[in-house]
């Protein structure tokens, strides 16, 4: 069955580090996958988008790479701050169905200490 | 950017009544518009996909009699929730894509109604 993980429900880290989340899916040929960042009681507010054949994107302190060999995109955000805390999610796109089909991972809960 | 809104914000209702929640483009017209409904700490699951000027597709699960999907306009789509039980609270959130980004599959959400049913 068609499946997408991000790596953890939540991740913790030191204020000036690099936050590193993944995304992983099964059974999927991805057209295109998205970034999201989405603050608590908030619509999530598109951030990257990576398409299948581009191995990395960049924006600003982000970086998005895509594997599609390893069915994996990891989203990096450097030198974090407090503010970038929030969940972020995956989304991707089938090129099979596109336009009908958007799906989202479960969402990574990105806490950036001071 | 692209800018999409929602009204209301938040709504209580009792159980038994219908609401209806709107979603605007607000400087792009969306043939295309997306409900979405999230139950807290999950992630958003997609109810149905709106298209103007015709029937709403709607998922697996999701009963078209009950959630009621009308885009009338380029700009504008409405979900009204009928006959509302307690189960049907949640974070309803709308989406739309931009046509002007030619070739991109980037949505712009709305910032979401959540519907408290008593």
């Amino acid at each position: 069955s068609q499946k997408i993980e991000q790596n953890s429900e939540a991740l913790n880290i030191q204020e000036g580090k690099t936050a590193t989340l993944t995304c992983n899916y099964t059974n999927y040929s991805p057209a295109y996958l998205q970034w999201y960042r989405q603050d608590p009681g908030r619509g999530p507010v598109f951030l990257l988008l990576i398409r299948e054949n581009e191995k990395e994107k960049r924006k600003e302190r982000l970086k998005v790479t895509f594997d599609t060999t390893l069915k994996q995109s990891l989203f990096h955000i450097t030198a974090s701050q407090p503010a970038d805390s929030a969940t972020y999610l995956c989304a991707l796109e089938a090129a099979w169905n596109y336009g009908q089909n958007f799906v989202f991972g479960p969402g990574t809960r990105l806490s950036v200490l001071p | 950017g692209a800018v999409v809104s929602q009204h209301p914000s938040w709504v209580i209702c009792k159980s038994g009544t219908s609401v209806k929640i709107e979603c605007r483009s607000l400087d792009f017209q969306a043939t295309t518009m997306f409900w979405y409904r999230q139950f807290p700490k999950q992630s958003l699951m997609l109810m149905a996909t709106s298209n103007e000027g015709s029937k709403a597709t709607y998922e697996q699960g999701v009963e078209k009699d009950k959630f009621l999907i009308n885009h009338a306009s380029l700009t504008l789509s409405t979900l009204t929730v009928t006959s509302a039980h307690p189960e049907d609270s949640s974070f309803y959130i709308c989406s739309a894509r931009d046509p002007r980004q030619g070739g991109t599959d980037t949505q712009y959400f709305g910032p979401g109604t959540r519907l408290t049913v008593l």
